[in-house]
């Protein structure tokens, strides 16, 4: 079956701390691998993708993540983190010509304590 | 560009009532969906469209309806609304191809009582 697994559901942080949630999937075949992230009371924005090439890969406001094909995992960090980083992260998957079908994990939130 | 226009923004329905949540893309996007959003749940695929008249069922369809005539709309229907279906509702649309990305509606926020 086609899913995806976000380890933490909740995670307490103070300002300047490292971030690392953690993403695993499971989908036959190839695949195309999201970040999402939702501030309080807003819509879904796209943090960071990867299609192919280089598994590390760069996101907006310095959030980063690794994918790794053994492991079936895509975990997105930050080395230091903002209050403003308070939000509900996303991990999400498709296949190669799915664009409109993407599986969701159940999200993380993230609160940064000042 | 307006991209992904969802309406209305809130909206509280009786049990039994029915209605159309109305999804709009400007950006000539073949695929268009419909996800819920739950708490703990993440977001769950409703039903998808991957173009004009072609319409197929993701992992949650009961209870919800739609239709794809043009491009640029894929209202989502219910039919006989349920408290269960109390849910905040986001649209997405994306383009053809091997790899690419979603685009999000604003989302409606439902409230079956």
């Amino acid at each position: 079956a086609q899913s995806v697994s976000q380890h933490n559901h909740h995670v307490i942080l103070s300002e300047a701390a490292s971030l690392e949630l953690g993403c695993n999937y499971s989908y036959g075949g190839t695949v195309n691998l999201f970040w999402y992230v939702q501030y309080p009371g807003q819509h879904l924005q796209l943090l960071l993708k990867y299609f192919s090439g280089d598994p590390l890969v760069k996101g907006i406001k310095g959030f980063e993540a690794e994918f790794i094909k053994s492991k079936f995992s895509f975990n997105l960090r930050k080395p230091s983190v903002q209050w403003s980083d308070t939000a509900e992260y996303f991990c999400a998957v498709n296949g190669y010509n799915q664009g409109g079908k993407l599986i969701f994990g159940q999200g993380t939130e993230l609160s940064v304590k000042p | 560009n307006a991209g992904v226009t969802q309406t209305p923004k809130f909206q509280v329905l009786k049990t039994g009532q029915s209605m159309t949540l109305q999804c709009a893309q400007d950006m000539n996007h073949e695929y268009m969906s419909w996800y819920r959003q739950d708490p703990g749940m993440g977001l769950r695929l409703i039903h998808y469209s991957v173009g004009a008249g072609i319409t197929d069922q993701g992992e949650v369809p009961n209870g919800y309806n739609v239709s794809r005539s043009t491009t640029e709309d894929f209202p989502l229907r219910l039919l006989s609304a349920a408290p269960s279906q109390t849910s905040v509702y986001f649209c997405a649309s994306s383009s053809t191809g091997e790899s690419t990305e979603a685009f999000f509606g604003q989302g409606t926020r439902l409230t079956v009582v």
